[in-house]
């Protein structure tokens, strides 16, 4: 069935390194959504991607969307203690279909 | 506005009891969703609703229930509680203007444990 895998499922960085995480889905999506959940918290929207190639920039977080429309990634630039958290990316396979949520990649921060 | 709201915070239940779970939005949205969250396991959908009087199932709907009476509410209900039922249990909804590109808005969550 429909798929959307994430990896990695972890990633532990020092603070001031770079963090990426990348989203694969098994079928084309319409779009794509990143959420971001802090520990102990519910998920919160951060972004969505509709075009093919597209890439879009949150101060220090870019994300983009695949020219197939099949992969999308994550990046956080020079990551700090308030980016911990778990980061979901989600797609619609389609008009009128469920949200796909990826299993998530759980970041966390060293000082 | 309030946002999507859910009660309880936090419950335990024993195997075999039923409980509803409560979940109001004051968006005035369309769509309404369950969806349970377990450990390193994403999100899974349970049921969602289009619209009042309209609700389908979603990937996990076994052992569940959901009725959806007016816009800004959509509870839902487990009958026989059993352990696997054991989850943290968010509520979302969105606008339901456009059927693709929707944002949803999470609820706090609830923590259920069966024990």
């Amino acid at each position: 069935g429909q798929q959307v895998m994430q990896i990695p499922q972890y990633q532990h960085v020092q603070e001031g390194e770079d963090f990426t995480t990348y989203c694969n889905s098994s079928t084309t999506l319409s779009n794509i959504q990143w959420y971001k959940q802090r520990p102990g918290g519910h998920p919160v929207f951060l972004i969505q991607l509709v075009k093919s190639g597209e890439v879009k920039k949150q101060k220090r977080l870019t994300f983009q969307f695949g020219e197939a429309k099949k992969n999308s990634s994550l990046h956080i630039t020079a990551t700090q203690t308030t980016d911990v958290g778990t980061y979901f990316c989600a797609g619609h396979r389609q008009a009128g279909t469920a949200l796909i949520f990826g299993k998530g990649t759980t970041l966390s921060v060293s000082s | 506005n309030a946002g999507v709201t859910q009660t309880p915070k936090f419950r335990i239940l024993k195997i075999g009891q039923s409980m509803t779970l409560q979940c109001a939005q004051d968006m005035n949205h369309n769509y309404m969703y369950w969806y349970r969250q377990d450990p390193g396991m994403g999100l899974k959908l349970i049921y969602y609703s289009v619209g009042a009087g309209i609700t389908d199932k979603g990937e996990v709907p076994n052992g569940y229930n959901v009725s959806r009476s007016t816009t800004e509410d959509f509870p839902l209900r487990l009958e026989l509680a059993a352990p696997s039922q054991t989850s943290v249990y968010f509520c979302a909804s969105s606008r339901g203007d456009r059927v693709v590109e929707e944002t949803q808005y999470f609820g706090p969550g609830t923590r259920l444990l069966v024990l």
